[in-house]
């Protein structure tokens, strides 16, 4: 089985500029989470979701934005970007997102801001 | 509030040294402790989940332990190939699965 995929794999933008990225979850999964990790602050949840709806939203602002379509893929936005946004941008996918199952994670999109 | 406090931050061993490393939470209502690997510029890689006080899991050299209040990683005769920061995580209380909680990680480097 396929595991989770993220792309690109690779962003360099500039301050102010706008990013999409892209997550197919492992088939089968319908729950995708979003995560950012960074050295200082470590793994932080974005936002989760399910059957195309968001069901949990991290501390993060507005300018961070996702959707999750009919096959389950998601995909995160961030809008005017900034320098603080540099991070490693990372989704993981579960069966149905219920409390206790596994979370498998893919291999991140590594965003760059300048 | 829910926390998660792992140690040491980094650890040194020379290979076959046998060691643990440490995931402190305070949670009520724990809905199970995960333990990921993380290998440089990549994701974390799933390892184990518990769900209850006393629960034990083995995968080759690892070893993961939970009690009331905290989990043990046990590492039993290390190889280089361990070298990795291991994360501990666990569901935030309220939320559903999505929303994990992680530790900062602790990063181990086993020497030849």
């Amino acid at each position: 089985k396929a595991g989770v995929t993220q792309t690109p794999r690779y962003l360099i933008k500039t301050r102010g500029q706008q990013v999409t990225l892209s997550c197919s979850p492992i088939s089968g999964h319908r729950s995708v989470s979003w995560y950012q990790q960074t050295p200082g602050q470590g793994l932080q949840f974005l936002f989760e979701y399910f059957s195309e709806t968001q069901r949990n939203k991290g501390n993060f602002p507005g300018r961070f934005s996702g959707r999750q379509f009919s096959n389950s893929r998601s995909e995160m936005n961030v809008s005017t970007l900034e320098l603080g946004d540099s991070a490693l941008y990372l989704c993981a996918s579960s069966l149905a997102g219920n409390v206790g199952e596994t979370q498998y994670f893919g291999p991140g999109t590594r965003l760059l801001v300048l | 509030e829910d926390q998660v406090t792992q140690s040491p931050e980094a650890l040194r061993l020379q290979e076959g040294e046998s060691s643990s490393l440490n995931c402190s939470y305070t949670v009520s209502g724990l809905r199970g402790l995960f333990w990921y690997r993380q290998d440089p510029g990549k994701g974390p890689e799933f390892l184990f989940t518990l769900y209850s006080a006393g629960e034990e899991k083995e995968k080759e050299r690892l070893k993961a332990t939970l009690t009331k209040k905290e989990s043990f990683l046990h590492i039993t005769a290390p190889k280089p190939e361990d070298s990795a920061t291991y994360l501990c995580a666990f569901p935030f209380k309220g939320g559903s699965q999505g929303n994990l909680i992680f530790g900062k990680g602790t990063k181990l480097s086993v020497k030849p």
